[in-house]
């Protein structure tokens, strides 16, 4: 079974550092790409960026570039995602999912979902 | 700010069809993106549901379908179960802001 796995919940403080993972189980790690969403309280989904972890290939949204950064060991199988200073407006869900595109890059879908780790960011 | 409008909740009846619509604009799904619907239950991770405006996985029930028209798309649930009461969701490309978005969700009660 193909399936992502996430770290678990963190509760920091403004200013710290953090860093979460998700592994893959049950495909080639590396021949497929790795996205994180966001999912702040009462929110919508939003697409972060992703990485080839056959190459480390990064691409960020315009709207999160420079606010985190994207990586990935593929030796074990893993992808992260992790925030230098953290503040409140961080707290939310993040969610680490596979792109799937059977035609156009664009038309991907994800499939499947980590069960998402709780960020919770407070003085 | 979400760029694809779900209204937020949808009702039926056991047995009954309902609708959950997903509206968009030029830059996405009226641009001629594919439309994809997921299905998220209580402390699960969101599930796949509908890919490429109108295809179901295996194993995903007959009972649901995906329509597109325009710039706005639709998922129908047919045969109303108790087990469909969760919150489905769409996502899309959107060329304007160069990644993929997501709708605003919509929760189905089954009265």
């Amino acid at each position: 079974e193909v399936q992502l796995v996430q770290s678990g919940a963190e509760v920091k403080k403004p200013g710290e550092s953090l860093k979460i993972s998700c592994q893959g189980y049950g495909y080639t790690f590396a021949n497929s790409w790795i996205a994180w969403l966001r999912q702040m309280p009462g929110k919508g989904l939003e697409w972060m960026g992703m990485i080839y972890p056959g190459d480390s290939d990064v691409r960020y949204s315009p709207s999160f570039e420079g606010q985190v950064t994207i990586s990935a060991d593929k030796s074990i199988n893993t992808a992260y995602l992790q925030w230098s200073s953290l503040t409140a407006s961080d707290t939310a869900i993040y969610y680490c999912v596979r792109p799937v595109s059977p035609s156009s890059a664009y038309d991907a879908y994800f499939d499947p979902w980590g069960q998402g780790t709780v960020v919770t960011v407070s003085s | 700010q979400s760029a694809l409008t779900q209204p937020p909740s949808v009702s039926g009846a056991p047995g009954q069809r309902v609708t959950v619509s997903c509206t968009g604009s030029s830059s996405n799904i009226g641009a001629g993106f594919a439309v994809h619907w997921y299905q998220r239950l209580p402390g699960k991770a969101p599930k796949l549901l509908i890919f490429g405006n109108n295809n179901r996985p295996s194993g995903v029930p007959d009972r649901f379908s995906g329509s597109k028209s325009g710039s706005s798309a639709s998922l129908a649930i047919t045969g109303l179960r108790a087990e469909d009461e969760t919150e489905y969701f769409c996502q899309s490309y959107d060329s304007s802001l160069s990644g993929w978005v997501f709708g605003t969700g919509t929760t189905v009660t089954v009265l």
